[in-house]
């Protein structure tokens, strides 16, 4: 299986800071590599996709990039809805894997 | 708008089988297109892939290795739905379940952009 690592696994920031969160694979997975959001009692949202597509009705201030084993994924100006847990995941082969999450919480 | 709904117990006996359904709207369960997956959620294992059907002019399932012995995802084309048959449960699986769909398997753009609403999925006696 590919395993996926992200870091940092918790940040705290501002309304308005510019934030990246990093994600390594185990082995090189292109540019199959998803971005979710995720808020407390809901289901994963996709915000990323093909590692830099950004999924329809998704505020363009989110960006993700990379390939290869390693990606980012940058909020430009966090907004007080970011405020989530984030998740990469591989779809270059099955199973598919998630990372660990990043946590961003308020400063 | 295609969506999906969760529907199942949320509380299964030790060694039971934990059955949960996930009804589509706005798609189709034999789309030529689309896979249809199952995901759990826990604190120890974090979010992970247990499985999917989908049809290409057959029916095709994968599924995780983990759970390959215990688990059946079977499509139902007359309500237009797929399941989730685990059997033999633990504790471990203890996990919030969701179904979601990914309209482009196979390809760069592979991901799973439609999830069910989650089941909390607590095995215990």
């Amino acid at each position: 299986d590919i395993q996926m690592t992200q870091s940092p696994s918790s940040l705290s920031a501002s309304v308005g800071d510019r934030v990246t969160i990093t994600c390594r694979a185990s082995q090189s997975i292109s540019n199959y590599l998803n971005w979710y959001q995720q808020k407390p009692g809901k289901a994963p949202k996709l915000l990323i996709y093909a590692a830099s597509s950004l999924q329809s009705g998704v505020p363009s201030g989110f960006s993700g990039s990379g390939s290869g084993t390693d990606f980012t994924l940058t909020i430009s100006s966090l907004q007080p809805e970011d405020f989530a847990t984030y998740y990469c995941q591989q779809s270059y082969s099955t199973p598919q894997t998630f990372g660990p999450g990043t946590k961003v919480d308020i400063k | 708008q295609v969506q999906l709904q969760q529907s199942g117990p949320g509380l299964v006996k030790p060694s039971q089988t934990l059955s949960l359904t996930c009804a589509i709207s706005g798609d189709s369960v034999s789309s030529k297109s689309a896979s249809w997956n199952w995901i759990r959620q826990s604190p120890s294992r974090g979010l992970e892939w247990l499985g999917r059907t989908y049809y290409r002019s057959k029916w095709y399932n994968d599924y995780a290795v983990s759970v390959k012995s215990r688990i059946t995802i079977n499509p139902d084309t007359s309500k237009n739905q797929f399941s989730l048959q685990l059997n033999s449960v633990t504790p471990e699986d203890t996990a919030v379940y969701y179904c979601a769909g990914d309209r482009a398997p196979f390809t760069v753009s592979a991901a799973f952009g439609i999830w069910g609403q989650g089941t909390v999925v607590t095995v215990s006696s």
